[in-house]
This record gives C-alpha cells, structure tokens and sequence, in this order.
C-alpha cells in the first residue's frame, strides 16, 4: 500500500513558538492531504485539508492564522501550529485520502507535540 | 456519510477470535463499510472494507447483513499486538472522501 511519511513523531516546544509538522507522501503523488488533531482517549477530529495549488480549507472552528498548511509539492504538505501554547498539546496525524469509494486513506504515524 | 454506532470497550483472550460489531442503520446502497484501527499513539491503519459481500484478508474478515445495517470484523486468532482502538466507518464518495470518526471500539486483548 501506500506510505505517507509523517516527522517529527514527536516534538515538544516553549509557548509562543511555532512548530512545523511535515507529511510527505513516498510513493505516490497526493493533491490533497487531511489533517487531524487527536486529544487524549479522543477521536481524530478533521482540522483541514490541503490542497496542492491551492489554499487550504478548514473546518469550522479551526484558526487558519493558527494552524498555517502548505501543499508545496505532490509530495509533501506541512501544517505549522504559530505562537503555540499549551492548549495546543495534542497528537496532530495526516492523511492522505481515498481515491475513491472503493479505496482507503493513508494516514501518517502521527506528531505528540506538547508545549511547555 | 451515514453515522455508525459501535461498543466503546471489548475485551478478548489471546488467541481466541474477537468479533467486533458496528451499526451502520442509515447506510446508503453506494457507501461502503470500511474497518480501521488505531494502536496506541501511531496513526489509523486500514484493516478492510465491503460493500455487500464477506471480505476476508490476512488481517481480518468482515462479515456483513443482507440488509447491509450492521456489520462484525473478525480477526480470527487475536494477539496482543492487537490492542487497538477499531473504527467502523461508511464512506461514501461525498465531501472529498472525507472520513467521519467516531469513537471507536478499545479492543482489549488478555493473555
């Protein structure tokens, strides 16, 4: 199957900095990618998608100034969380998505940030 | 996508199979059954899927009802690598294929 490469899987950060997440995808070329934030003993909650080209969309609720997304290439997009605060602290997955009704996502092995 | 109510918690004996359901009662004829599975801080990974029919691969079978409202994975001889949370969800070609998680079932495997 497809692999979609995800680092840091962990970083931990000082409040008010800013943190860069990449997810590349290593054998297939991806024009979109989704992101997830995952809480604690939660379920993946959808933040945004990429897409190459093209401005991110977001989902109600998330800050776009917040969480910036960049779909450089076909190959890799980036979620930067700006001015993080402990709030933030979450475990933040990628995903490439189905193709079709008939095709799975791909997803990445996910990012622990914790801001201290 | 149609909405999908699975137990939060299983618990099951090493080598014994574990069957795990999921209700799926708003299921529409185009949108499929896919089961995914999260260990313990990595990302989801795809178990299996179906439409109609009993599916079977290396990891898992996926038994589904005739009505297509209900479905059970099974992995027939569960270890305790198994230990994961099992997300039941129904995918439909609609919003970009975006997937709908809900809270999954915590498969517990024992020794």
């Amino acid at each position: 199957g497809a692999v979609v490469s995800q680092h840091p899987s962990w970083v931990i950060c000082k409040s008010g900095t800013s943190v860069k997440i990449e997810c590349r995808s290593l054998d297939f070329q991806a024009t979109t990618m989704f992101w997830y934030r995952q809480f604690p003993k939660q379920s993946l909650m959808l933040m945004a998608t990429s897409n190459e080209g093209s401005k991110a969309t977001y989902e109600q609720g998330v800050e776009k100034d917040k969480f910036l997304i960049n779909h450089a290439s076909l190959t890799l997009s980036t979620l930067t969380v700006t001015s993080a605060h402990p709030e933030d602290s979450s475990f933040y997955i990628c995903s490439a998505p189905p193709t079709g009704p008939n095709t799975e996502a791909f997803f990445g092995q996910g990012t622990r940030l914790t801001v201290v | 996508d149609a909405k999908t109510t699975q137990p939060p918690s299983m618990d099951c004996a090493e080598g014994r199979a574990a069957n795990l359901p999921c209700n799926h009662s708003t299921i529409s004829g185009n949108e499929y059954v896919y089961w995914y599975r999260q260990i313990h801080s990595q990302g989801p990974q795809y178990i299996i899927h179906g439409l109609k029919n009993n599916e079977t691969n290396e990891m898992a079978s996926l038994i589904i009802t005739e009505d297509r409202k209900s479905s059970t994975l099974i992995l027939p001889h569960a270890t305790l690598r198994d230990t994961a949370v099992y997300y039941c969800i129904v995918q439909s070609g609609g919003s970009n294929y975006k997937l709908t998680f809900g809270k999954g079932t915590l498969l517990t495997v024992n020794p």
